[in-house]
């Protein structure tokens, strides 16, 4: 059981590339969510899913897309890349049901923009 | 809307020395979900404890105990006799009430830094 996994681990891009991050969970998780990290700001929830091909926006959604064509992947995109983009992405998965659950996280990519 | 603060941005603690990780959290629902998340060197979080608003008892895990108090939103976070592998950042986090999922979300406080020197 590999739980949570995220591709690449780190990543440099320069100002408007484009990429794509892969979240994948193996524990049949039906919600799946991309957070960002910065410093001082605690973790900030970019996009979410509660289910295969459904997705929703969050806190910060501007400048990114997300996808789930599959219930075990959640791809988030960053179509042009910005430096304000700079940050640690983490995804997470979680059970269905009542907020009870705790969300599990993936081991974060480290995103550099320049 | 909901809101964490968690004051402390950094602490600095002696081995063995006992510390206190606050959380104040904001919310207009009567029912939530508190939850701490520590983040490690490494970098990955790892959940620690979950809290159901309904349940006010104190919870202690080892070193860890956990003070839950609605009467001043506070879900503070106590470890016993610290070591160095505690130095971490450590988030609090309290999520909305849904059985949909389509509100599933948790919003973090900005974490605390605690730095444990042998």
């Amino acid at each position: 059981n590999a739980g949570v996994t995220q591709t690449p681990k780190f990543r440099v891009l320069k100002t408007g590339q484009s990429m794509t991050l892969l979240c994948a969970q193996d524990m049949n998780h039906e919600y799946m969510y991309w957070y960002r990290q910065d410093p001082g700001m605690g973790l900030r929830l970019i996009h979410y899913s509660v289910g295969e091909g459904t997705t929703a926006k969050g806190e910060v959604p501007d400048g990114y897309n997300v996808s789930r064509l599959k219930k075990q992947n959640f791809l988030l995109g960053l179509e042009s890349a910005a430096p304000s983009q700079t940050s640690v992405y983490f995804c997470a998965s979680k059970v269905e049901g009542s907020s009870y659950n705790e969300q599990f996280f993936g081991p974060g990519t480290r995103l550099t923009v320049l | 809307a909901q809101k964490v603060t968690q004051a402390q941005t950094e602490i600095s603690v002696v081995e063995k020395e006992d510390v206190t990780l606050d959380c104040v959290y904001e919310t207009r629902d009567t029912t939530y979900y508190l939850f701490w998340y520590k983040q490690p060197p490494s970098g990955e979080l790892v959940f620690l404890i979950r809290r159901n608003s309904f349940d006010e008892q104190n919870e202690i895990s080892g070193r860890y105990s956990w003070n839950f108090q609605k009467s001043t939103s506070s879900f503070n976070f106590t470890i016993t006799a610290s070591q160095v592998v505690d130095s971490a950042v450590y988030f609090c986090a309290l999520s909305e009430v849904s059985f949909t999922g389509a509100n599933s979300k948790l919003t973090f406080g900005k974490g605390i830094t605690l730095s444990v020197r042998p």
